[in-house]
């Protein structure tokens, strides 16, 4: 199986900072990753695709970049709204597996 | 618009059996597949598995695999997962997804509560 490392696992940021979020394959990826945002007692909302493809209705202050097995997700700005949890997905090989998730608190 | 519906929240105890189904709308249902992800409580997301919508094929996850069943019905374009021999460990929030280009997860359902508990 694919081990996907997320991090950090939480950060402390405030509006308007930039930020970045970190996810590492165990191998290979071949850019077959997502990324997602989950508010608290909903489900996850596609970000990215592709490794960078920024999903439709997306923000601009979301970008994701990487190849091979480092991938990375940067919301520019923060926003109120952005404090949440994000998670990275691997859709090279099954089984699928994501990160462990950063949860982005307010500081 | 893209939508998936799941039914409702259910209380089981252990050894039982729970069937959600996930009811979509808005897209061809046969030209898409679907996949089941679970969350515990304060955990992250776990992939349970996935069914093509055309031809009913599944693959599940090694974990589940043995008390997961995943199935569909074309005529009404619901999916169906069945998880029996329940632990209390199957406490979960189980999402129902949309899979897109055969990848990755577009639309998702709102969730099904499923506790376990004696």
């Amino acid at each position: 199986d694919i081990q996907m490392t997320q991090s950090p696992s939480s950060l402390s940021a405030s509006v308007g900072d930039r930020v970045t979020i970190t996810c590492r394959a165990s191998q290979d990826i071949r850019n077959s990753l997502a990324w997602y945002q989950q508010r608290p007692g909903k489900a996850p909302n596609l970000l990215v695709y592709a490794a960078s493809r920024l999903e439709s209705g997306v923000p601009s202050r979301f970008s994701a970049s990487g190849s091979g097995t480092d991938y990375t997700l940067t919301i520019s700005s923060l926003q109120p709204e952005d404090f949440v949890t994000y998670y990275c997905l691997q859709y090279s090989d099954t089984p699928r597996t994501f990160g462990q998730g950063t949860k982005v608190e307010i500081k | 618009q893209v939508q998936l519906e799941q039914s409702g929240a259910e209380v089981k105890k252990p050894g039982a059996s729970v069937k959600v189904s996930c009811k979509t709308s808005g897209y061809k249902f046969t030209a898409y597949g679907l996949t089941w992800v679970r969350q515990a409580p304060g955990q992250g997301l776990e992939w349970m598995g996935w069914i093509s919508g055309y031809n009913g094929n599944t693959k599940y996850a090694q974990n589940v695999q043995g008390r997961v069943t995943m199935t569909t019905d074309t005529s009404t374009n619901t999916a169906y997962m069945e998880l029996r021999n329940l632990r209390s460990d199957d406490t979960a929030v189980y999402y129902c997804a949309r899979i897109a280009a055969s990848a990755f997860f577009d639309f998702w359902g709102q969730g099904t509560l499923v506790t376990v508990s004696s």
